[in-house]
């Protein structure tokens, strides 16, 4: 594809529901990352994942959130029990073989009522 | 522990002057060094990187950013600043832990560009 797609822009549900984001990297890409972008912060990094496995897990706040890249492409990071504090922008990226930069997908706003 | 620095919140510059966004970090070994904008309801969208050789990088938009080493700064400038330029700011820098790009953030500066 010609960018990194993060579906869905928005999300707004409920204290304690269940949520998945997703995200769809740029076709070709075996690195993939998930970033948190809290209001008025830089991302900070949650997962990487190299083809399906989840090389790097030490950004995830708890044991509520999780991420699977089952094919080596697309990716989805679930948040179980959700909180207020939860509420952020979801942000996914990807990389090529190699390569020194990522590519950012537009985001997930997720907020948390 | 690694980390980055944007000292600035907000940066304010009038069209057509020169701009200067600052970033400092902290790593230990050679950096990996980035910069990226973004804009309102947008994600991030890489402007440049360095990560060795010549010490002034240029990337995109007409953008570019020195680094020096002695001062582990790693600035980035414009020599004439548009309002179309007004967007917020992050530095980067890469863990050197993995050798892949997890990325350690700067909290972001606001450039506003004044017509």
């Amino acid at each position: 594809g010609a960018g990194v797609s993060q579906t869905p822009s928005n999300k707004v549900t409920e204290k304690g529901k269940y949520v998945e984001l997703r995200c769809d990297p740029i076709s070709g890409h075996t690195a993939l990352y998930w970033y948190r972008q809290s209001l008025g912060q830089g991302p900070e990094f949650l997962i990487y994942f190299q083809g399906t496995g989840a090389a790097d897990d030490s950004g995830l706040p708890n044991d509520r959130f999780f991420a699977v890249r089952p094919e080596g492409s697309v990716s989805t990071l679930k948040i179980q029990r959700t909180e207020r504090g939860d509420s952020a922008v979801y942000l996914c990226a990807s990389s090529s073989q190699g390569a020194s930069e990522a590519f950012f997908g537009q985001g997930t706003r997720l907020t948390v009522v | 522990a690694q980390s980055v620095a944007q000292p600035e919140d907000q940066v304010n510059v009038a069209e057509g002057n020169p701009l200067t966004v600052k970033c400092t970090y902290s790593v230990s070994g050679n950096p990996y060094l980035f910069w990226y904008v973004q804009y309102p309801n947008r994600g991030l969208q890489f402007l440049l990187k360095y990560i060795t050789g010549d010490n002034l990088v240029k990337g995109s938009y007409g953008f570019e950013a020195e680094f020096n080493k002695s001062q582990t700064s790693f600035h980035l400038k414009k020599p004439s600043a548009l309002v179309s330029d007004s967007a917020l700011y992050f530095c980067a820098v890469r863990d050197v832990s993995g050798g892949y790009n997890k990325l350690i953030f700067g909290a972001g500066t606001r450039l506003a560009v004044h017509p």
